[in-house]
Formats: structure tokens, C-alpha cells, sequence
């Protein structure tokens, strides 16, 4: 697609209810990030997948906290058991591969819109 | 581990200029981004520095100094439009992975 495109914009769950945050990436990227956004704070790095490597999962806050990445495209951010800490914006983005060490390319990261999740 | 510190917030006047800093620390350094990022909605991409020196970009420029862990980001001829946060990134290689940090943005507001 032209864009990164994340489903759902906003949910409202209840605390203790699980809930799957989906991100469709820019066709043809193999990079692609979760980040989670807090309000008024920082981007918070989650989990980082690159082609068909294992991901980099060192960012998930917890073990209720999953993701997958299927045929290398559709990604999807799953957590269980929410609680109201959770609730944040998700932000997923997209790039072409970031290169090797010392690459000039910026491989620049192409955010979508978030998908922002309110835990009641 | 990686740090990355920036002032939390600034404001400028309309027309002035502006100098936001970023300071990092971290091994396998691999370029350093700014990006802008307007309230509720995502970040987009500034600039993009590998090498020391300066990068200018129309009325934005970035600075880098790796031996230092320094980087800056100046906007000049401010614009009301220019009131954003503006998040410095570092990407660093590690175990075979680029990972790209995040700092926690400083939030501009210009003023008329």
C-alpha cells in the first residue's frame, strides 16, 4: 500500500480482557518496528522485525506482550490480560531493510497513524 | 545499554532561530535521526546524520559529532507550524540487528 496502515484506530477494552493491534506495512519494507507512545512522553521501542530473522524482542515490557509477523508483511501486536498501564498509543513503522553496520542509506522509518488503546 | 538525553522543553519566538540538542550514548553507532512530530498524530522524518558535520535541509539542518555523542538540530526562521515535538533517534548495530532508540522529544512552542 502507499502507507502503513494500523487497525484499530482507537479500543476500549476492560482491564483483564486481551486485544490484537494490527500493522500492514508499506509493501516491499522488511524492516518493521512497534513502538508504544505514552501521553506526552517518548517513543517506547517494543519489538523489531527484519526479513526472516528472528525478531528483537528486547523491548517487550512483559510477557503478556506478544507479536508476529506473518509471510513477512502483516505484523500483529497481541497482549494479554490488559491492564491500565497498557494504554498508550502503539505505533507501527516501516522501512527497507536499515543495512549493515555503516551503511550511507537512511532506510527512513515510515510511521503509521497508531492505534491508540484505552484500558478501563 | 543506550541513552539518549534531550531537553525536555523550549519555545522560540516566530522568525527566531532555534538550536535543540541531543546527546547520546551507545555502541555500534549507525546514523542518527530527528524526527517532528505534531500532537496525536505519528512522527515524521527530518534529517538523517552518519558522518560528523553539518546537513542542511531548507530552513532545517543537523549537526552530528560522533567523538563527542552530540547532535543538533537547528530551525531557523521559525514558523507557528514549527510548534512540535522533535525526537532525536539513534540506530546502533548489535548482534546483527539495527535497532533504532528513541529519546523522549523535546516539545517546541513558538510563539508570535
Amino acid at each position: 500500500g502507499a502507507g502503513v496502515s494500523q487497525s484499530p484506530s482507537n479500543k476500549v477494552t476492560e482491564k483483564g480482557k486481551d486485544v490484537e493491534l494490527r500493522c500492514d506495512p508499506i509493501s516491499g519494507h522488511t524492516a518493521l518496528y512497534w513502538y508504544r507512545q505514552s501521553l506526552g512522553q517518548g517513543l517506547e521501542f517494543l519489538i523489531y522485525f527484519q526479513g526472516n530473522s528472528a525478531p528483537d524482542k528486547s523491548g517487550l515490557p512483559s510477557d503478556r506482550f506478544s507479536a508476529e509477523r506473518t509471510g513477512g508483511s502483516v505484523s500483529t501486536l497481541t497482549i494479554q490480560r490488559t491492564q491500565q498501564e497498557d494504554s498508550a498509543v502503539y505505533l507501527c513503522a516501516s522501512s527497507l531493510s536499515l543495512g549493515g553496520q555503516g551503511a550511507k542509506g537512511a532506510n527512513v522509518l515510515t510511521f503509521g497513524a497508531g492505534s491508540r488503546l484505552t484500558v478501563l | 545499554g543506550q541513552n539518549i538525553d534531550q531537553p525536555t522543553e523550549m519555545t522560540a519566538t516566530e522568525g527566531a532561530i532555534v538550536q535543540i540538542n541531543c546527546t547520546y550514548q551507545t555502541s555500534g553507532f549507525n546514523g542518527l535521526f530527528w524526527y517532528q512530530q505534531h500532537a496525536g498524530e505519528a512522527p515524521t522524518f527530518l534529517s538523517y546524520n552518519v558522518l560528523d558535520g553539518l546537513e542542511e535541509k531548507g530552513r532545517f539542518s543537523s549537526f552530528l559529532s560522533r567523538s563527542k555523542g552530540y547532535s543538533y538540530l537547528l530551525l531557523k526562521e521559525l514558523q507557528m507550524k514549527d510548534s512540535a515535538s522533535y525526537l532525536c533517534a539513534v540506530r546502533s548495530f548489535s548482534g546483527g540487528y539495527n535497532k533504532l532508540i528513541f529519546g523522549a522529544g523535546t516539545r517546541l512552542a513558538v510563539h508570535p
